[in-house]
């Protein structure tokens, strides 16, 4: 059975730095992308990337180009997503997702499997 | 404002037949997958629909999808209680080389 599991709610200062992780197993890490998803209360979903694993380049949304960085670990099935210059818009549930990606080895949004959600407060 | 567009709101009576827009352009639905997704109150979202059309394993058939041009539908057919949710559609656009999701359609059973 394929689980994603994420770090733990976090309370970070403006300014500052978050570094979400998500374990997976149950399934081959290396045959998926990892992409990660935020949520704003009570606001709609917003992709901010994606990785490959087995090629370990990331491809990120434009918003968030220059603060965010998508990393994956193969040897511990743990990608992980770090989110700098942290301001209070960012306060959000983020969430790690399984994709699928094309045959010709592109990010996709069939997102199968869902971490449970990390919950990041930015706070002075 | 998402550029995908989706009503904000949706609602039917337990049976009945409710349909949910998703509106993009060519640069994303016009010219790839649409996804559907339905979110649960204080759940991670739950993959309903992918590649326009396609339900995954454990999915009722109650739920279709479909594509048109550059907009696409979400079809709940028999309606029930428990399909109240948010419903997202999602498209990566060739444009801004990037994954886009709808701005939810809160659906409630009256």
């Amino acid at each position: 059975q394929v689980q994603l599991v994420q770090s733990g709610a976090e309370v970070k200062k403006p300014g500052s730095s978050v570094k979400v992780s998500c374990k997976a197993s149950g399934g081959t890490f290396s045959s998926y992308a990892i992409s990660w998803v935020r949520q704003a209360p009570g606001q709609g979903l917003e992709w901010m990337g994606g990785i490959i694993p087995i090629f370990g380049t990331a491809n990120y949304a434009q918003k968030f180009q220059g603060r965010v960085t998508i990393t994956a670990d193969e040897s511990t099935s743990t990608a992980y997503m770090e989110l700098s210059s942290l301001r209070s818009e960012d306060t959000a549930v983020y969430y790690c997702a399984r994709v699928r990606y094309s045959s010709s080895f592109q990010l996709t949004l069939e997102c199968d499997y869902w971490g449970q959600g990390t919950l990041v407060t930015v706070s002075s | 404002q998402s550029v995908l567009t989706q009503p904000p709101s949706a609602s039917g009576t337990p049976g009945q037949r409710v349909t949910i827009s998703c509106s993009g352009s060519s640069s994303n639905i016009g010219s790839n997958y649409v996804y559907w997704y339905q979110q649960l109150p204080g759940t991670a979202p739950k993959l309903l629909i992918y590649r326009n059309n396609q339900r995954p394993s454990g999915v009722p058939d109650r739920f279709s999808g479909s594509k048109s041009g550059t907009s696409a539908s979400l079809a709940i057919s028999g309606l029930r209680s428990e399909d109240e949710a948010d419903y997202y559609c999602a498209a990566w656009d060739d444009s801004l080389s990037g994954g886009l999701f709808g701005g939810g359609t809160k659906l409630t059973v009256l």
